[in-house]
C-alpha cells in the first residue's frame, strides 16, 4: 500500500516561492504518477498539475502555467510542487495523491496535506 | 471547459439512505470517481469508475452514472459518514480534471 508523507507548513511572504515535498514509501514514482491538488480554507479542491514517469514530463492545469514547477526524484522516491510568484489567494492546504491513470483518471491515496500560508 | 454540478448540502437521518448527486453534460459518457473528506483530513476515495469500490470501502457505499447525473449512494447512514463528498471527472480537454464544488453530508 502506498503511502505518501508531505513537508511540513510554510509561511510565505507575497511575491515569493514554495516548495512542496512529497515522499512515497510502499509504492514508486518510477512507476507511478502523482498529482497536485489544493484546497483553499473553506473552499473545495482544485486540481494544479501532475507528473506522468512514462511520459517523463509534468502537466500544469491553464491557471498555473507559468507559476507551477512539478518534478520527482526516483532516486529519493519524492515528488515536489513549487509554485511562484506567491499571492494571498494562494494561501491553501495543498495535498499530493498518486495519480491513478487506468483508462480513466483518478487519485489515491492522499498525503496528509501540507498548509501554505502567504502573508506580509 | 467540462463543469459539474452538486448540491451544496444534503441531509438525512441516521440510518437512512443518501443520494448525493453530480451534474454535468452527457456526464454518463465519463468516468466519474468520489472522495469522502472528514473535517481536517485528506480526502479518501470511496468510488471509482462510476461504481467500483477500492479495498477497505463498506458496501453500503455505491455509485451510478448515467445520461446527465452520477449519483453516490450511501446505504444505512452512520455518524462516520458525515463529511464532505466530492466528485471528479476526466476531461480530456480544457483543463482535465474537473472537481465538483462539494456537498457535505450532515444529519437531520
Amino acid at each position: 500500500q502506498m503511502q505518501l508523507v508531505q513537508s511540513g507548513a510554510e509561511v510565505k511572504k507575497p511575491g515569493s516561492s514554495v516548495r512542496v515535498s512529497c515522499k512515497a514509501s510502499g509504492g514508486s514514482f518510477s512507476r507511478d504518477a502523482v498529482s497536485w491538488v489544493r484546497q483553499a480554507p473553506g473552499q473545495g479542491l482544485e486540481w494544479m498539475g501532475g507528473f506522468t514517469p512514462i511520459l517523463r514530463t509534468p502537466t500544469y492545469a491553464q491557471k498555473f502555467q507559468g507559476r507551477l514547477t512539478i518534478a520527482v526524484d526516483e532516486s529519493t522516491n519524492t515528488a515536489y510542487m513549487e509554485l511562484s510568484t506567491l499571492r494571498s489567494e494562494d494561501t491553501a492546504v495543498y495535498y499530493c495523491a498518486r495519480w491513478v491513470q487506468a483508462g480513466n483518471h483518478w487519485f489515491d491515496p492522499w498525503g496528509q496535506g501540507t498548509l501554505v500560508t502567504v502573508s506580509s | 471547459s467540462y463543469v459539474v454540478t452538486q448540491p451544496p448540502s444534503v441531509s438525512v437521518a441516521p440510518g437512512k439512505t443518501a443520494r448525493i448527486t453530480c451534474g454535468g453534460n452527457n456526464i454518463g459518457s465519463k468516468g466519474v470517481h468520489w472522495y469522502q473528506q472528514k473535517p481536517g483530513q485528506a480526502p479518501v476515495l470511496v468510488i471509482y469508475y462510476d461504481t467500483d469500490r477500492p479495498s477497505g470501502i463498506p458496501e453500503r457505499f455505491s455509485g451510478s452514472n448515467s445520461g446527465n447525473t452520477a449519483t453516490l449512494t450511501i446505504s444505512r447512514v452512520e455518524a462516520g459518514d458525515e463529511a464532505d463528498y466530492y466528485c471528479q471527472v476526466w476531461d480530456n480537454s480544457g483543463d482535465l480534471v474537473v472537481f465538483g464544488g462539494g456537498t457535505k453530508l450532515t444529519f437531520l
